[in-house]
């Protein structure tokens, strides 16, 4: 399958451990994004990249959230000191960028956090 | 600013249409997308349409956009249990590196 791929696909921690998610996004996708899903809600905005550059954060990233794409392939997101509203699906999604394209971006099923 | 809107829930008969209502508050968007997750799995890209477009046919998806009005419809004809799901509007603005904004989600409930 050569799809978004993000791992763990469920996580359960609690309130203060930190957690690290990883995402592999499709092969020749330049761009890669993290979005946040709570229940009922739609997905926000964490951030993205361009191959291994950061090019935006939201303002929902706090602190504790840190994310990078070393190589400009896969992805991590880690949350240091995790707490109870930090549990959501944490969702990934990677495009190929670039002039000409719709912009789609292509989801993975995302990692699901839970914090107790 | 950035904002999409949607009603919340749908509920239609097998075989009927289903209309899906957005709004959507920023007037540069370029693309607005409708992607459909299904329970415990990923968001999937249903349709979208250019913004110098004001409709597009998919099959059994239609897409209505009022620029003037912001708004953005999803038609589903026939609907099927199948097509029960939450279904997602979303912007991508111009010059915000591609990405999209999406609204709270249509729950979409089909009965046979």
């Amino acid at each position: 399958d050569t799809g978004v791929s993000q791992d763990p696909r469920h996580k359960i921690t609690k309130r203060g451990q930190n957690v690290t998610f990883r995402c592999d996004p499709i092969s020749e996708h330049n761009r890669l994004y993290w979005y946040r899903q709570t229940l009922g809600q739609g997905p926000e905005f964490l951030t993205y990249f361009q191959n291994e550059a950061q090019l935006e954060k939201s303002r929902l990233l706090s602190d504790r959230f840190s994310a990078e794409r070393p190589k400009g392939s896969f992805s991590t997101l880690e949350i240091q000191r995790t707490e109870q509203g930090d549990s959501a699906m944490y969702l990934c999604a990677s495009s190929p960028g670039g002039q000409g394209n719709t912009g789609e971006l292509f989801f993975g099923e995302g990692s699901r956090l839970t914090v107790l | 600013g950035e904002d999409v809107e949607q009603s919340l829930f749908l509920s239609v008969r097998e075989g009927d249409s289903s209309v899906i209502n957005c709004t959507y508050t920023d007037s540069s968007s370029t693309y607005l997308y409708w992607y459909k997750q299904e329970p415990g799995a990923g968001l999937q890209l249903l349709t979208y349409i250019f913004s110098n477009m004001d409709m597009k046919q998919d099959q059994r998806l239609t897409v209505l956009l009022n620029k003037k009005d912001k708004h953005l419809s999803l038609r589903i004809a026939d609907t099927q249990t199948g097509d029960s799901a939450i279904y997602f509007c979303a912007e991508t603005l111009y010059n915000q590196g591609g990405k999209l904004i999406f609204g709270q989600g249509t729950e979409l409930s089909v009965k046979p």
